[in-house]
């Protein structure tokens, strides 16, 4: 069955940085785009990044841009999001999630999700 | 400020209909992009409720269906079960600022 299992999150001082790893298995890795989202304590949704299959296309929040970076890597079927300089506003639980193979944007599976913590 | 609005919350007693509303502009729903449906119960991850503004994933019960018109779109949810109890979430693509935008969520409570 789909897996996605993030790791990688924490606590972290303002300033720092965290790499986050999801782990898919259960389906062909590189034949889905990916996107990690986000979720405050006690707030909606917030998309922050997205991968195409194979890697090239790549989209940021503009919150995130420029500090965010994500990646994969097909061969582990794996997914990353580096986050540098991070700000209290970045405290949230990060899900890794699948996007719809055929229709865009639709997200038809999310991790469990992975808190990342920004405090000092 | 979201893009997309939804109401806060919408309450119904088992057995009602409750319709959540999802309104646009003419960059996202108004511009032809489809609408998606998420439902989250407490303490866990969002699902995909209804994809392409009227499909519902398998396992998804018929009670749950979605639509759209102009820069609005609309949840229903049918013959309230206590179960429905949770955040519903709408989203959808933004061609001006070009990233995928989700409503603010609503809380439906089941009386």
């Amino acid at each position: 069955q789909v897996q996605l299992v993030e790791s990688g999150g924490g606590l972290v001082m303002p300033g720092g940085s965290l790499r986050l790893s999801c782990a898919a298995s259960g389906f062909t890795f590189s034949d889905y785009n990916m996107n990690w989202i986000r979720q405050a304590p006690g707030k909606g949704l917030d998309w922050v990044s997205f991968i195409g299959g194979s890697g090239t296309t790549k989209k940021y929040a503009d919150s995130v841009k420029g500090r965010f970076t994500i990646s994969r890597d097909n061969a582990r079927n794996s997914l990353f999001l580096q986050m540098n300089s991070l700000r209290a506003e970045d405290t949230a639980v990060y899900y890794c999630a699948r996007e719809h193979v055929v229709v865009p944007a639709a997200i038809d599976f999310w991790g469990q999700g992975n808190l990342v913590t920004v405090s000092s | 400020q979201s893009v997309l609005t939804q109401p806060p919350s919408v309450s119904g007693a088992p057995g009602q209909r409750v319709t959540i509303s999802c309104t646009g502009s003419s960059s996202n729903i108004g511009a032809g992009f489809d609408v998606h449906w998420y439902q989250q119960l407490p303490g866990t991850a969002p699902k995909l409720l209804i994809f392409g503004s009227n499909n519902r994933p398998s396992g998804v019960p018929d009670r749950f269906s979605g639509s759209k018109s102009g820069t609005s779109a609309s949840l229903a949810i049918t013959g309230l079960q206590a179960e429905d109890e949770a955040d519903y979430y709408c989203q959808s693509y933004d061609s001006s600022l070009s990233v995928y935008v989700f409503g603010p969520g609503t809380k439906v409570t089941v009386l």
